[in-house]
């Protein structure tokens, strides 16, 4: 069964501390995974995509990469505007646009 | 990035009434839309696909009596709630596909008193 899980399910941290959250998957060809950033009460805000192990992609302080099983977002240097809840979700090989999300990271950066 | 809409943002409405929600892809095209529902605090839960000119394929447990889906053209999906009741108060979601990436409307919050 195709599944999808991310770690911390919450992290706090101080403005300046860069960390990394993890986003593990089991799926049987792996078409693309996605992050997402969601805020309370709006829809998840496309981040990025990574199709192959060793892909990564940069958008300001945040950095995803790729491996065989899973996936990280490294966030450098956060702001206390990057609080949200951070989503990650996989493409199987044969679901054509069909995703599957992880339950999410909450992530809170205190000033 | 591409940009989805959805209206209402938000509704109240009383048991036993049906209630639609619009989803629209404004600057694109989309054979495929999705929706999703999601509780308080917890992940997307997608509910059915909604495919152009043809019936939506609904996930497992998602009542497809209850939750009508229709996609009329290329840049509208509409989610029929029937008979609403308390339990299906929840925060609604659509998105659409461009290029294999999905794009999020930002939902709609459905409260049944």
């Amino acid at each position: 069964e195709d599944q999808v899980t991310q770690s911390p399910e919450a992290l706090r941290l101080q403005e300046g501390e860069s960390s990394s959250l993890n986003c593990s998957y089991t799926v049987s060809g792996l078409r693309g995974l996605f992050w997402y950033r969601q805020d309370p009460g709006k829809g998840p805000e496309f981040l990025f995509t990574l199709y192959s192990a060793g892909e990564e992609k940069e958008k300001e302080r945040l950095k995803a990469t790729l491996t065989k099983k899973e996936s990280f977002l490294h966030i450098t240097a956060p702001k206390p505007e990057d609080s949200a809840t951070y989503l990650c979700a996989v493409q199987e090989g044969t679901s054509y646009d069909k995703v599957i999300f992880g339950p999410g990271t909450s992530l809170s950066v205190i000033p | 990035g591409a940009v989805v809409s959805q209206h209402p943002s938000w509704v109240i409405c009383k048991s036993g009434t049906s209630v639609k929600i619009e989803c629209r892809s404004l600057d694109f095209q989309a054979t495929t839309m999705f929706w999703y529902r999601q509780f308080p605090k917890q992940s997307l839960m997608l509910m059915a696909t909604s495919n152009e000119g043809s019936k939506a394929t609904y996930e497992q447990g998602v009542e497809k009596d209850k939750f009508l889906i229709n996609h009329a053209s290329l840049t509208l999906s509409t989610l029929t709630v029937t008979s609403a009741h308390p339990e299906d108060s929840s925060f609604y979601i659509c998105s659409a596909t461009q290029f294999n990436e999905q794009f999020f409307g930002p939902g709609t919050r459905l409260t049944v008193l």
